[in-house]
């Protein structure tokens, strides 16, 4: 049985950087084609992806975001950490970590069917000074 | 970047009936890589379904999906109380991965 659950601050001040982490079980990050993302939600708005890290470490982030990004996995632990730096009231939001095996293509470098089938219950992070 | 635009915004029901709720991509999602979730305040998102039609693992057969190209829709045969939720559909044929702005499903 998959299950993640996201943790970290509850609040964080205007200009901090955020961790938030995300530790899982039922499945292993070394283990070929399994990756873990990143989404979040802003109260009543959408969700947006934020960043992708596959079981070789390969990272890919959301292009308007990757500036103040950072996704690392530590595999002993089960855990996958999501820094984002200058953190603003705009990025206020509930946190999500999910689940996802994709394919991969070898030739090109590109990962196929990142569909998130299990998900954690989120973390709301609020930005205030 | 493949913006999604769900129709429509909020979809006002009663239970039993039926729902239809619409995906429209601005280029066309390659292999029907379109995938639908639910969301539910405190709990943790659910796929429910992946490759535009496929339920996913443990998802009752009120629920299903169609569409291909540019046009996907969601349907719910007879909505049960669980359902009154927001639903998001989601491209996962390019990067970056983009969500729809969702459409809430409450009770009439």
């Amino acid at each position: 049985q998959i299950t993640l659950k996201e943790s970290g601050p509850t609040l964080v001040k205007p200009t901090q950087t955020l961790t938030v982490t995300c530790t899982f079980s039922g499945f292993s990050l070394s283990t070929s084609e399994v990756g873990v993302g990143w989404i979040r939600q802003p109260p009543g708005k959408a969700l947006e992806w934020l960043a992708l890290i596959f079981w070789n470490d390969d990272k890919r982030y959301s292009p308007s975001l990757k500036s103040r990004l950072t996704i690392t996995k530590d595999t002993s632990k089960n855990q996958v950490v999501l820094t984002m730096t200058n953190m603003d009231p705009v990025d206020t939001a509930t946190y999500y970590c999910a689940h996802t095996k994709p394919n991969y293509d070898i030739l090109t470098g590109y990962y196929y069917n990142c569909r998130f089938d299990y998900w954690g219950q989120g973390t709301l992070v609020t930005v205030s000074s | 970047e493949i913006v999604l635009t769900q129709s429509p915004g909020t979809l006002s029901l009663s239970p039993g009936e039926r729902a239809t709720l619409s995906c429209r991509a601005s280029q066309s999602v390659s292999s029907s890589y379109l995938a639908w979730y639910r969301l539910k305040p405190g709990q943790a998102p659910r796929l429910l379904i992946y490759g535009a039609s496929s339920r996913a693992t443990g998802i009752p057969d009120r629920f299903s999906g169609s569409g291909s190209g540019t046009d996907f829709t969601l349907t719910i045969s007879r909505l049960e109380p669980e359902d009154f939720a927001v639903y998001y559909c989601q491209q996962y044929a390019g990067s970056p991965l983009t969500f729809g702005g969702g459409t809430k499903v409450e009770i009439k």
